[in-house]
């Protein structure tokens, strides 16, 4: 099983390019998260999707967009991207009962110019 | 906005010495606490968590202790070792079907040998 696995590992954009990353899990996980890592920020949550058909917004959602394809797939799409969003992303999922363990992808590190 | 403290930033132990990071939070509804930790170019991987209805828990070399009245909760880790040398977040939820956490800023730490 590969768990939770995402794609790109690595992408570089110029500013107003778009482009989508996307979060795959084989663990049969009901919810599914997009966090952004930037030093001395920790983790914050972009997006998240409770179940299969629904998304909210976390913490930090401008400039985002995202879709739970099915219960397998969470994609994040950056429009427009901006230097602001130069990040590491990670992917994350859990069954969807309360105070669970958080499974995280090895995350897609991005660069905007 | 809600939010979970975390200090220090960085710490330096040496091989066999006790680490200890701090994490205060100011929302008295969070009811589970996290640790995750993250070696470099991996995603963060649950460590040990806790609930508030106990004081402290402990597995193998880590060790929970949790002050609910100062609202702040503390991860110990006897005789660190080389391999122990990672960043390592702490997390607060209120819990939920959601599983929203709220991490703290990050932790670095180096163990000497």
């Amino acid at each position: 099983n590969a768990g939770v696995t995402q794609t790109p590992k690595f992408q570089v954009l110029k500013t107003g390019q778009s482009m989508t990353l996307q979060c795959a899990q084989d663990m049969n996980h009901n919810s599914m998260y997009w966090y952004r890592q930037d030093p001395g920020m920790g983790l914050r949550l972009i997006y998240y999707s409770a179940s299969e058909g629904t998304t909210d917004k976390g913490e930090v959602p401008n400039g985002y967009n995202v879709s739970r394809l099915n219960k397998r797939e969470f994609s994040l799409r950056l429009e427009s991207a901006a230097p602001s969003q130069t990040s590491v992303y990670f992917c994350a999922t859990t069954q969807g009962r309360v105070q669970e363990t958080q499974y995280f992808g090895p995350g897609t590190r991005l660069l905007v110019l | 906005q809600q939010q979970v403290k975390q200090s220090p930033q960085s710490l330096i132990v040496q091989k066999g010495g006790i680490s200890i990071i701090n994490c205060a939070y100011e929302n008295t509804a969070f009811d589970y606490f996290p640790w995750y930790q993250q070696f470099p170019g991996k995603g963060p991987a649950l460590l040990i968590a806790i609930r508030p209805d106990v004081s402290e828990k402990k597995e193998g070399r880590f060790t929970i202790s949790f002050n609910k009245s100062a609202k702040q909760f503390s991860l110990h880790i006897m005789d660190s070792q080389p391999g122990d040398s990672a960043t390592y977040f702490c997390a607060a939820s209120m819990g939920g079907a959601t599983n929203k956490l709220i991490f703290g800023t990050g932790t670095l730490l180096a163990v000497q040998p």
